[in-house]
């Protein structure tokens, strides 16, 4: 069964730090891999998806991810830290079922920036 | 695009009393999901229509939830005899492919 491990439950950095948001994931069948964020009393964001395509995503706000398969790992950074941020980040694996994609949703990881 | 809404934002009910939740999805959106998020977790899969028809359903969803979409369109969700573990943020998400749009959630606090 596909299963999404969010690394760090609370990350904290510095304004124009580097953000680094640790994902790994379990899948048996090539995985279709996605980072949302979610503001305080509001829905999910897609910042970005990793679809078989290109390994090195890049998303909005600057964020981009990485998929290794070696490591499986899917791991969020952005180079320099925003007040903006600071928000919750979830890792999500898709699974396929009767030609949907349901999502499959890590614990998430809040992001905290320090002036 | 007006993207996903969900309606009402908030709700607090007393425990044993029924809810109900709507979702209106992007309009051309065939697809449409329902997912529960508790306190400092990530949500979780409730349910899911592929037009009219609900095609699964989670073990997450007693027999307390029922969830329709008649028309293809919007969806509700229902919770009967509500208890104070159904309080969480009910996110309701369509899509045409794989990628799905959010809603901004219906708030439940059961006292």
């Amino acid at each position: 069964a596909q299963s999404v491990t969010q690394l760090g439950s609370h990350v904290s950095v510095s304004e124009g730090a580097l953000v680094l948001l640790r994902c790994n994931y379990s899948s048996s069948v090539p995985p279709y891999l996605f980072w949302y964020v979610q503001y305080p009393n509001q829905g999910l964001q897609l910042l970005l998806k990793y679809t078989s395509a290109a390994t090195l995503v890049k998303g909005i706000n600057g964020f981009e991810a990485e998929f290794k398969k070696s490591e499986t790992s899917f791991h969020l950074t952005k180079p320099s830290a925003h007040m903006s941020d600071a928000a919750e980040y979830f890792c999500a694996v898709s699974v396929g079922f009767q030609g949907a994609q349901k999502l499959v949703f890590g614990q998430g990881t809040r992001l905290t920036i320090n002036p | 695009d007006t993207g996903v809404s969900q309606d009402p934002r908030h709700k607090i009910t007393k425990r044993g009393q029924n809810v109900t939740f709507r979702c209106d999805p992007i309009s051309e959106h065939n697809r449409l999901y329902w997912y529960r998020q508790t306190l400092g977790q990530g949500p979780e899969f409730l349910t899911y229509f592929q037009n009219e028809a609900q095609l699964e359903k989670s073990r997450l969803l007693s027999d307390r939830f029922s969830a329709e979409r008649p028309k293809g369109s919007f969806s509700t969700l229902e919770i009967q005899r509500t208890e104070q573990g159904d309080s969480a943020m009910y996110l309701c998400a369509s899509s045409l492919k794989e990628t799905g749009s959010f809603g901004p959630g219906t708030r439940l606090l059961v006292l």
